[in-house]
C-alpha cells in the first residue's frame, strides 16, 4: 500500500535555530516528492519538487534531500523564524497516475 | 501573483442537502483537482480533471460526488446528499503542466460542516 510517514508528529523550536523533518515513503513506482507548508486553515503551499534523479534542493532557507534507494527525504530549514510556524507536509507522487499521497505532516511550532 | 480562489469559505448544511462548491483555478491552467482534509487528518486526493472530464478519482469519490467546469473558470464540486462525514475542508487546486511534475496550486480551502 503507498504511504507516506513523516516524523516528528510535532516539534518545537527557538527562533533562529535550524531543524530537520523526516520523511519515509513505499510509494511504488515514484514519480516526484514534495514538500508543502500549510498553516493553520489554509491550503498548502508547494516549497519544493524534485524527481527521482534528484538528490537536493533548496528554497531559500528550506532544503530538501531525497534518497530514492531508501525512499527518504528531509527537509532542512534555517535560522527559523516565527513564520515558519505551520504544518509541513511530504507528498509523493506514484507514476501511474496524477493523484498525490500526502503525509500526515510534521506541525512545527517557533517560540522567540 | 495569480491564485486560486474558493467560495464560500464557510458552508454549514443539514445532512442530506446538496451542495456546490466553487473555485476558480488560475487562468492558464490545464489540470484541476480536488482534495479534502478531515479535521486533524491528513490531506485526500477525491479527483483530477482536463480536457473537460474526469482524468483520476479516488475511492472517496463515490456517485454522490459529481465535477463540472460549466465555463472557461469556474470549477465546481457538488455533493448531492451530505452525510456528516462529509464534514471537512475541501481544497481546490490546479496545474498547467502534467500533473505527475508540474506545481500544484492550492486555493485557500472551503469548511463544510453537515449537522
Amino acid at each position: 500500500k503507498n504511504q507516506v510517514e513523516q516524523s516528528p508528529q510535532s516539534l518545537i523550536i527557538l527562533e533562529g535555530k535550524n531543524c530537520t523533518l523526516q520523511c519515509n515513503y513505499t510509494v511504488s513506482p515514484f514519480s516526484n516528492l514534495r514538500w508543502y507548508k500549510q498553516d493553520t486553515g489554509r491550503g498548502p503551499v508547494s516549497l519544493t519538487i524534485m524527481t527521482f534523479s534528484e538528490n537536493t534542493k533548496s528554497n531559500g532557507r528550506y532544503t530538501a534531500t531525497l534518497d530514492a534507494d531508501t525512499k527518504q527525504s528531509s527537509l532542512h530549514i534555517t535560522a527559523s523564524q516565527l513564520s515558519d510556524s505551520a504544518s509541513y507536509i511530504c507528498v509523493v507522487s506514484a507514476q501511474a497516475g496524477t493523484a498525490l499521497i500526502f503525509g500526515k505532516g510534521t506541525t512545527l511550532s517557533v517560540s522567540s | 501573483e495569480p491564485e486560486v480562489t474558493q467560495t464560500p469559505s464557510h458552508q454549514v448544511t443539514q445532512m442530506g442537502q446538496e451542495v456546490i462548491l466553487r473555485c476558480v483555478p488560475i487562468s492558464n491552467h490545464l489540470y484541476f483537482y480536488w482534495y479534502r482534509q478531515i479535521l486533524g487528518q491528513k490531506v485526500e486526493f477525491l479527483v483530477s480533471f482536463y480536457n473537460n472530464e474526469i482524468s483520476e478519482k479516488s475511492e472517496i469519490f463515490d456517485d454522490q460526488f459529481s465535477v463540472e467546469r460549466p465555463d472557461g473558470s469556474n470549477f465546481t464540486l457538488k455533493i448531492r446528499s451530505t452525510k456528516l462525514e462529509d464534514s471537512a475542508m475541501y481544497f481546490c487546486a490546479s496545474t498547467l503542466a502534467s500533473g505527475l511534475v508540474g506545481t500544484q496550486y492550492f486555493g485557500p480551502g472551503t469548511r463544510l460542516l453537515v449537522l
